[in-house]
């Protein structure tokens, strides 16, 4: 079993709609949580991060964490087709071996106009 | 620079080969990371160098790998003797240092073993 799991997807939704995008994770070591974006061909686009549990918005995104569920969630509201790309989740643990990251396989997004 | 930058963007190379990746830094970040993104897979980790401390090599599938990182600034990535099972893209990222979450990566060096 992966450390990380997510959805692969893909996930099809209409302009205007609201995302949901979740991940799941096994180690209670995790500390930090962060959702990057990537489109086709590029590097990772870190989006937000959160530490601990809680909720964290910016914008049309908001990030969620329930460590009691080792469940973590992003939501991104009134999409647009520019918000398709892949979600990525990536978890740490930031000890001091740095900030190593653990990915979720990620979750192919297209919103359509 | 403004991002992380690596070179080259693609490769291509025949079986056998040695192969070398390089990565630029965000000018000032003092952590750096090697990851490996396959098709139909999550990134994984190859290396990890924080300032002049020894690297967490941990994450290297084979000792055909291996990595340095020359004045704490530019690293290099080089593979010996490339399988086809390295096909993949190689993505490096930076951090302002080892206590910092934030991660950023650069666009990734697809390499096509042949």
């Amino acid at each position: 079993q992966k450390e990380v799991e997510q959805d692969p997807g893909p996930l099809s939704v209409p302009e205007g709609a609201i995302v949901s995008l979740n991940c799941t994770y096994s180690n209670s070591a995790f500390q930090y949580f962060m959702w990057y974006r990537q489109y086709s061909r590029k590097g990772p686009e870190l989006l937000m991060y959160t530490y601990s549990s809680g909720n964290k918005e910016d914008g049309r995104f908001t990030a969620q964490v329930d460590k009691s569920s080792k469940y973590i969630s992003l939501f991104i509201r009134d999409s647009q087709p520019s918000d398709s790309a892949t979600y990525l989740c990536a978890m740490s643990a930031l000890t001091g071996g740095g900030n190593k990251l653990t990915f979720g396989t990620g979750t192919q997004l297209k919103v359509e106009l | 620079g403004a991002g992380v930058s690596q070179s080259p963007s693609n490769k291509v190379t025949e079986k056998g080969k040695d192969v070398e990746l390089r990565c630029d830094p965000i000018s000032g970040h003092t952590a750096l990371y090697w990851y490996r993104q396959s098709l139909g897979q999550g990134l994984e980790f190859l290396i990890y160098f924080q300032g002049n401390s020894a690297p967490d090599k941990s994450g290297l599938p084979s000792d055909r790998f291996s990595a340095e990182r020359t004045g704490g600034s530019v690293s290099t990535l080089t593979i010996q003797r490339t399988q086809q099972e390295d096909s993949a893209v190689y993505l490096c990222a930076s951090s302002p240092d080892r206590g910092q979450p934030e991660a950023f990566f650069g666009q990734g060096t697809r390499l096509t073993v042949v």
